[in-house]
């Protein structure tokens, strides 16, 4: 049963502290992204990466989030320092690249910084 | 720059029934693809249904359908013999065929079914 693998589930971090989220996309999948779902602002991309070069990050904070992937099977994102507003759920997603194809989401990591 | 509109937050419909989910959105591309996305409780996002703009036909999966008026730019989602399993947030999104891969979505639908 093929699927994108997200770790933590649930985060709860106070001001300041690093946070890493991990994305295990699907054997194969070479495109990966990653999105921000809040009330206020819905769900966002954040970045996404193809073949683990990174092809747009202009949706994310760069004074403290960052986006890597180190290998084909981890895809990390990083808020350093972190603040109350970066409070969401983060989806990583995978794909197998070329437009139109189905994007298959993770089941979100719940950030709370308190 | 694309934008989906939902205007529906909510929407309730007793269980065997059918129900419709509206979507707008606004672009100048011709060539791009409209989603339905599902969230439910456990907050995966799934793929309900997906349709290409250049292809006239509406798509259709199982239970779901679509229908596709490129000229009014709606794309709405339609749920036939709804089940319990269906309650879920809805979403719509925009993908355009050119360019940055980036998914585009309306605010969503939460859509109860009845017992």
């Amino acid at each position: 049963d093929a699927r994108v693998t997200q770790t933590p589930r649930h985060k709860v971090t106070e001001m300041g502290q690093e946070v890493t989220m991990r994305c295990q996309p699907i054997l194969g999948h070479n495109t990966v992204f990653w999105y921000r779902q809040t009330m206020m602002q819905g769900l966002e991309l954040l970045a996404y990466f193809r073949n683990r070069a990174p092809l747009d990050d202009s949706g994310m904070p760069k004074d403290r989030f960052s986006a890597e992937m180190p290998d084909a099977t981890l895809a990390t994102l990083k808020i350093q320092p972190s603040e109350p507003r970066d409070s969401a759920v983060y989806f990583c997603a995978s794909g197998e690249g070329g437009i139109g194809t189905e994007a298959f989401f993770g089941q979100g990591t719940r950030l709370t910084v308190v | 720059a694309q934008t989906v509109t939902q205007s529906q937050p909510e929407m309730s419909v007793q269980e065997a029934e059918t129900v419709t989910l509206s979507c707008t959105y606004d672009t100048s591309e011709n060539n791009y693809y409209l989603f339905w996305y599902k969230q439910p409780p456990s907050r995966q996002m799934i793929l309900v249904i997906r349709q290409e703009a250049y292809k006239q036909q509406n798509a259709t999966e199982n239970r779901f359908s679509v229908n596709f008026q490129k000229a009014a730019k709606s794309f709405s989602l339609k749920i036939s013999d709804s089940q319990l399993g269906d309650t879920a947030m809805y979403f719509c999104a925009f993908l355009n065929h050119f360019g940055n891969e980036k998914l585009t979505f309306g605010t969503g639908t939460r859509l109860t079914i009845i017992p």
